[in-house]
């Protein structure tokens, strides 16, 4: 099973401000990676798939990039509706798995 | 608009039965397939088991292979998971999820639902 590690655990940003997170593979998934936001008491919401393909009304602040066993999503200019904890999911070995989550915290 | 209604969670013993149910709606039900997907308490998600659009095809992570059966009912456009021998180890928030293809093994999800809580304890 292919393992995936996100990075920070918690980062806290600022309103407006960009942040980065990072999610890197045990092995390659190509560009076969999702991109989760959960707020809490809502359901998960699809943010990115294909690595870099924002989802049907994802904002263009969202943006995915990377292949094979490093991925990153950038949020250009963080908004209050933002601040969530964020999961990557790799689709390309079955089972496919999910990282643990990076919580987006006001600074 | 897509609408996923999970409910059946609640409160059992070790060892003890429950069957988590998930209505769907806004979309044609039958022609995707559908996974659970459990978040444990400080824990991340973990996918659970999945089935085709028809049904005919099911999928179950090991941690749960022999214990949980998943099904649907494309008529009442319901997933189903059956959950037996539950152990503290399963106690988590479950949400139901609709995925992007119609079979095969699940990808990834673009619908999910806000989930049914299930608490084990004596």
């Amino acid at each position: 099973e292919i393992v995936m590690t996100q990075s920070p655990a918690n980062l806290s940003v600022s309103p407006g401000e960009r942040a980065t997170l990072s999610c890197r593979a045990s092995q390659s998934v190509d560009s076969s990676l999702a991109w989760y936001h959960q707020k809490p008491g809502q359901a998960p919401r699809l943010l990115i798939y294909g690595a870099s393909t924002r989802a049907t009304g994802i904002p263009a602040r969202f943006s995915g990039s990377g292949s094979g066993t490093e991925f990153t999503l950038a949020i250009s200019s963080l908004q209050s509706e933002d601040f969530a904890v964020y999961y990557c999911q790799q689709y390309n070995s079955w089972p496919q798995t999910f990282g643990q989550g990076t919580k987006v915290e006001v600074k | 608009e897509v609408e996923l209604l999970e409910s059946g969670g609640g409160l059992v013993q070790p060892g003890g039965s429950l069957r988590l149910s998930c209505g769907a709606s806004g979309f044609s039900f039958s022609t995707y397939a559908m996974s659970w997907v459990r978040r444990a308490p400080g824990r991340g998600l973990e996918w659970v088991s999945g089935i085709s659009g028809s049904g005919a095809s099911t999928f179950y992570a090991d941690s749960v292979k022999g214990r949980f059966t998943i099904s649907r009912d494309n008529s009442k456009n319901t997933l189903y998971l059956q959950m037996n021998s539950l152990g503290a180890e399963d106690a988590a928030l479950y949400f139901c999820a609709k995925d992007i293809a119609a079979a095969g093994h699940p990808l990834y999800f673009d619908f999910w639902g806000q989930g049914t809580q299930v608490s084990v304890s004596s």
